[in-house]
């Protein structure tokens, strides 16, 4: 099977624009996942969508926001960019089948953002 | 919370040495804990998960990792490490989301 797969792989923006960043999940696949890794923070959950569905946040501004396609692909979109906002996001896919279960996440390659 | 703790930033050892990289966890019930592996530029490669069973999950590449429940630990080894092994590695637990920890960078020399 096709991994995850992410586009693009890289963006360059400047502060007060948006973007959009795009996640393929491995085929079959329902639920999918965003994280925003950074050197001082980590990684940290953005959000989790399964079946066109938000199922579960983490803290983040209403800036970022997501959805998902009925064919279980998703998107991302983080408007009026901050400096902050460099990172690079990592889309997750797994099964789902039951929020916090112990299925496993399987990652992309990730989208690096770099806001200027 | 759930919570997990990697408490080395960094970890070196020589080709053909064993290897651990350490994770403790503070959870409430039945903890699901996972290690994934970072190379740069990439993203995250799963290794192993504990769920349930066995104390000692084998996982891919040669690693393993061991589950201690008295010591809240998820310790992540190997036998011979390789080169090729050079890493950021994170240790999560599953609370719907993953939780990572602040990841251990591991570095083997020829």
């Amino acid at each position: 099977k096709a991994g995850v797969t992410q586009t693009p792989r890289y963006l360059i923006k400047t502060r007060g624009q948006q973007v959009t960043l795009s996640c393929s999940p491995i085929s079959g696949h329902r639920s999918v996942s965003w994280y925003q890794q950074t050197p001082g923070q980590g990684l940290q959950f953005l959000f989790e969508y399964f079946s066109e569905t938000q199922r579960n946040k983490g803290n983040f501004p209403g800036r970022f926001s997501g959805r998902q396609f009925s064919n279980s692909r998703s998107e991302m979109n983080v408007s009026t960019l901050e400096l902050g906002d460099s990172a690079l996001y990592l889309c997750a896919s797994s099964p789902g089948l039951t929020s916090g279960s112990a299925d496993t996440q399987y990652f992309g390659p990730g989208t690096r953002l770099t806001v200027l | 919370a759930q919570s997990v703790a990697q408490p080395e930033d960094q970890v070196n050892v020589a080709e053909g040495n064993p290897l651990t990289v350490k994770c403790t966890y503070s959870v409430s019930g039945n903890p699901y804990l996972f290690w994934y592996v970072q190379y740069p530029n990439r993203g995250l490669q799963f290794l192993l998960k504990y769920i349930t069973g066995d104390n000692l999950v084998k996982g891919s590449y040669g690693f393993e990792a061991e589950f201690n429940k008295s010591q809240t630990s998820f310790h992540l080894k190997k036998p011979s490490a390789l080169v090729s092994d050079s890493a950021l590695y994170f240790c999560a637990v599953r609370d719907g989301k993953l939780i990572f920890g602040t990841g251990t960078r591991l570095q083997v020399f020829p």
